[in-house]
């Protein structure tokens, strides 16, 4: 049973505006929510994190969102840049170390 | 900065031979995992360890066996290589939530690109 859900496979979006990626999650025990970024051949990045008792979280142009009552977050880009093009992954934590990955989100940012 | 090494970007074997991918941090650590990720399954948990010698399961062990000697040092051991194993390899290395100075939060290696023929 997927307990952190990325529905969208992919995300393509335009130079200069916003992208927002979303990430649902199933198990209520979950208190801290991180983003991380990929290139191809690379490993992942760390990109931004939220607890669970904050609702915002920003740093730059990234900023989280988190809304608990309806187990989701998103991460918003502002402005996105083609070098944002990357797959973003949800990670999410519970009770111990181990982060449980979402299937991720390809994100294309075009020109 | 955190420095997770993997020793090889890219491997090739054949079906049936033993494999073994390493994994260096240089932060003293106590947290190491590794994952594999395929397209469109995302990254998934083989096994991780919170302590030398020290190791659990994660989602999907079959197949694979670790070994933590060191606490710098974490292995990833395919014991007889099959064809459903080709896949990015991941470690990752983390301090432990609450640790002063961490959050919790993973550093991956670059990863290891395996292919079994």
């Amino acid at each position: 049973d997927q307990q952190v859900k990325q529905n969208s496979p992919s995300l393509s979006v335009q130079e200069g505006r916003i992208s927002i990626l979303n990430c649902d999650y199933t198990n209520s025990m979950f208190d801290y929510f991180l983003w991380y970024k990929k290139y191809p051949a690379e490993g992942p990045t760390f990109l931004i994190s939220i607890s669970s008792i904050k609702d915002k979280n920003e740093d730059g142009r990234f900023t989280v969102f988190l809304n608990k009552s309806a187990k989701h977050l998103s991460l918003h880009i502002v402005p996105s840049q083609p070098g944002d093009s990357a797959v973003y992954f949800c990670a999410a934590r519970g009770g111990s170390e181990k982060l449980v990955f979402g299937k991720g989100t390809k994100l294309t940012v075009n020109p | 900065d955190v420095k997770v090494t993997q020793s090889s970007r890219y491997l090739v074997k054949r079906t049936g031979e033993k494999v073994f991918l390493e994994c260096v941090q240089d932060m003293d650590h106590e947290n190491m995992f590794w994952y594999r990720q395929d397209p469109g399954l995302g990254l998934r948990l083989i096994y991780f360890s919170y302590d030398v010698k020290m190791k659990e399961k994660g989602d999907i062990p079959e197949g694979y066996s670790v070994s933590r000697e060191k606490k710098e040092r974490f292995s990833l051991i395919l014991e007889s290589a099959s064809t459903n194993q080709t896949s990015m390899y991941l470690c990752a290395s983390s301090l432990s939530p609450g640790h002063p100075g961490g959050a919790g939060e993973l550093f991956f290696g670059e990863g290891s690109r395996l292919t079994v023929l």
